[in-house]
């Protein structure tokens, strides 16, 4: 079965410093690809995704992902943490079939420190 | 402005009560979803619909019902059979247009009292 795993429950960066998340992802073919950011209390955003075509692909508010192969991963980093970027990012995989279902990682809360 | 708006942002259940949240989307688009979200555990899949007047159960049916009468409207019940109904609950679409990606709400947050 597919499954999604970000290794990292959370994650304390300071402001400026850069940063990157970890996720895993279990699936036969090329999947598809997302980031999601969510605040508190809020829905999820589309952060990024990757289809097909360069590995590393960008996103908004400065984010960017590399989707490796050998290693199943689709890390997501930013080069300089703005305090706003505190919050909690998943990862998830859509299944390449008709109903395009998605699963998600548990989750990494990111802290910011000043 | 497109989007997906759910309604209450807080409910307050009584034991026994259904109690039902609302999610309406103005994007045109034909699936939508229901998730529950409790800390630590990621999202998990209640309901789906991939088109008016269908649902499926998803991996956490058991306690809640759906409709879907019309393509904008995908209400969630939660039942009495809910025995653990405290949790975010989010609401997310899909389009036909851009139909590996969903895009989602900003959330109910149910409370028992």
């Amino acid at each position: 079965a597919q499954s999604v795993t970000q290794p990292d429950i959370h994650i304390t960066v300071s402001e400026g410093a850069s940063l990157e998340l970890r996720c895993n992802y279990s699936y036969g073919a090329t999947p598809y690809l997302f980031w999601y950011v969510q605040s508190p209390g809020q829905g999820l955003q589309l952060l990024l995704k990757y289809f097909s075509g360069d590995t590393l692909v960008q996103g908004i508010k400065g984010f960017e992902a590399e989707f490796k192969r050998s290693q199943s991963s689709f890390n997501l980093r930013k080069p300089s943490v703005h305090w706003s970027d505190a919050a909690e990012y998943f990862c998830a995989v859509v299944e390449n079939t008709g109903g395009f279902k998605t699963i998600f990682g548990a989750g990494t809360r990111l802290f910011v420190k000043a | 402005d497109g989007g997906i708006t759910q309604s209450p942002k807080y409910l307050f259940r009584k034991e026994g009560q259904n109690v039902t949240l609302s999610c309406e989307q103005n994007l045109n688009h034909d699936a939508m979803y229901w998730y529950r979200q409790d800390p630590g555990q990621g999202l998990r899949l209640i309901y789906y619909s991939q088109i008016v007047n269908d649902f499926q159960k998803g991996d956490i049916a058991e306690g809640y019902s759906v409709s879907r009468e019309k393509k904008e409207s995908f209400p969630l019940t939660v039942t009495s059979a809910q025995k653990n109904p405290t949790a975010f609950y989010l609401c997310a679409s899909r389009g036909l247009a851009d139909q590996e990606t969903q895009y989602f709400g900003p959330g109910t947050r149910l409370l028992v009292l």
